[in-house]
């Protein structure tokens, strides 16, 4: 079946625009992340949602980010007032809370802020 | 809530040399712990899993093992080959937190010719 999958792929933007970064999981997968990946660095954890709870917000940079997810489906990651230290590639990844576990990553949007 | 730290930050070992990647969590609530394999310019994609009622899985060159008491669980590779080149990363589950993923900071493993 479809895997996750995102849009742009890649995103040019000039400093100070806004942004916004769509994913769409894998059917059923009730919980979604959105996570920040520099070159060369680790998975920085943003948003975690999870069927109806609240979302876990802990790991937004600042209040320029913020992130929905409608009908429990497509979460779209918005970046207001983008400043060049946002160029990063996003990843979103969904898993299902029933087993298996497994985490599915998207193939990322490559952000470039000029 | 959960923390993951991973070690060590880099590797380098000789081709057909075994290489073995630690982590250790917090929660000792976390049940499920895996393992994520990412290659240059790809999406990090999972390699081997364990639950807390085991102890050891193997799966051909790579096997995982779970300390449960200690709260720490490793990563090994024997037969090291070029493609393992890769970033590896660790993961924890906590049920205490909503069932929320938490990654290690990941290691950058080098196999050398």
């Amino acid at each position: 079946g479809a895997g996750v999958s995102q849009s742009p792929s890649n995103k040019v933007t000039e400093k100070g625009k806004d942004v916004e970064l769509r994913c769409d999981p894998i059917s059923g997968h009730t919980a979604l992340y959105w996570y920040r990946q520099s070159l060369g660095q680790g998975l920085e954890f943003l948003i975690y949602f999870q069927g109806n709870s609240a979302p876990d917000k802990s790991g937004l940079p600042s209040d320029r980010f913020s992130a929905e997810r409608t009908g429990g489906s497509v979460s779209t990651l918005t970046i207001q007032r983008t400043q060049q230290e946002d160029s990063a590639v996003y990843l979103c990844a969904s898993t299902s809370m029933t087993g298996p576990y497994e985490q599915y990553f998207g193939p990322g949007t490559r952000l470039t802020v000029t | 809530g959960e923390n993951v730290e991973q070690h060590p930050s880099t590797l380098s070992v000789q081709e057909g040399d075994s290489a073995v990647i630690k982590c250790t969590y917090s929660d000792s609530a976390s049940n499920y712990f895996p393992w994520y394999k990412q290659e240059l310019g790809k999406r990090p994609q999972l390699i081997i899993d364990i639950r807390s009622n085991v102890g050891e899985k193997k799966d051909q060159r790579i096997a995982v093992t779970l300390n449960k008491t200690a709260k720490h669980f490793s990563l090994h590779i024997t037969e090291t080959q070029p493609e393992d080149s890769a970033v590896y990363f660790c993961a924890a589950r906590s049920t205490g937190g909503g069932n929320k993923l938490t990654f290690g900071t990941g290691t950058q493993l080098k196999v050398e010719l």
